[in-house]
């Protein structure tokens, strides 16, 4: 069976700091790869999503990235953390659209921007 | 612009009570998902609704899909404390899997 791993579960860090967080999937090959936020009290945000190694696409413009060195991992990054980048991020594999099947969340992260 | 409404935004039943959450959406898809969250959890994958007329059911709980009318509702069938949590629907945001959600609906079932 497939599983998604993503760590760390929660983060503190301080504004101007670095940020790496990290999403592996098993069971699966060629996944599609997802990053989603949610802000305290409020809806889903589709960050980045990625249909290949390599291949990341992005649906919010601001100071996070994303990339995917490997088939089945999928890393969000920042150089410097905002305020504003507080929240509760989730990473998320799908197998392709047509197979009709739902997005399968990670346990998320959840980060406080200090 | 895609449009994923949902309402209530917050529900308060009695345990027992019946309710129904209903998710407007302005897109053509013919698929919808529904998730549950429990507070500061992930979201669990509940429906897949996959074509005009779905119904599915688990439990106390059943939904269906209005692809006519881009209307999805949540039914709640005698309420349990264990149903608290926040319900999303979401819809197909393009040809690449991602899901557009709905704001969610906190649902509190009190005794």
């Amino acid at each position: 069976s497939q599983t998604i791993h993503q760590w760390p579960a929660t983060l503190v860090q301080p504004v101007g700091s670095p940020l790496s967080l990290e999403c592996t999937v098993e069971g699966t090959s060629n996944p599609n790869l997802y990053w989603y936020r949610q802000a305290a009290g409020r809806g889903l945000q589709l960050l980045f999503y990625s249909v290949g190694i390599g291949q990341i696409s992005s649906e919010v413009p601001q100071n996070l990235s994303a990339s995917r060195p490997q088939d089945r991992q999928f890393i969000l990054s920042s150089k410097k953390l905002l305020l504003s980048d507080s929240g509760f991020y989730l990473c998320a594999w799908s197998r392709l659209a047509r197979e009709n099947s739902p997005l399968h969340f990670g346990n998320g992260t959840r980060l406080t921007v200090t | 612009e895609l449009k994923v409404e949902q309402n209530p935004l917050f529900l308060s039943m009695q345990e027992g009570k019946n309710y129904t959450i209903y998710c407007n959406y302005s897109t053509t898809s013919d698929r919808l998902y529904w998730y549950r969250q429990d507070p500061g959890k992930s979201l669990e994958s509940l429906f897949v609704l996959l074509s005009n007329g779905a119904v599915k059911q688990e439990g106390r709980l059943m939904a269906s899909l209005d692809t006519k009318a881009r209307l999805s509702t949540l039914h709640i069938t005698a309420a349990v404390h264990d149903l608290s949590a926040t319900y999303f629907c979401a819809v197909d945001g393009g040809s690449q899997g991602n899901l557009i959600f709905g704001k969610g609906t906190k649902l509190s079932v009190k005794p």
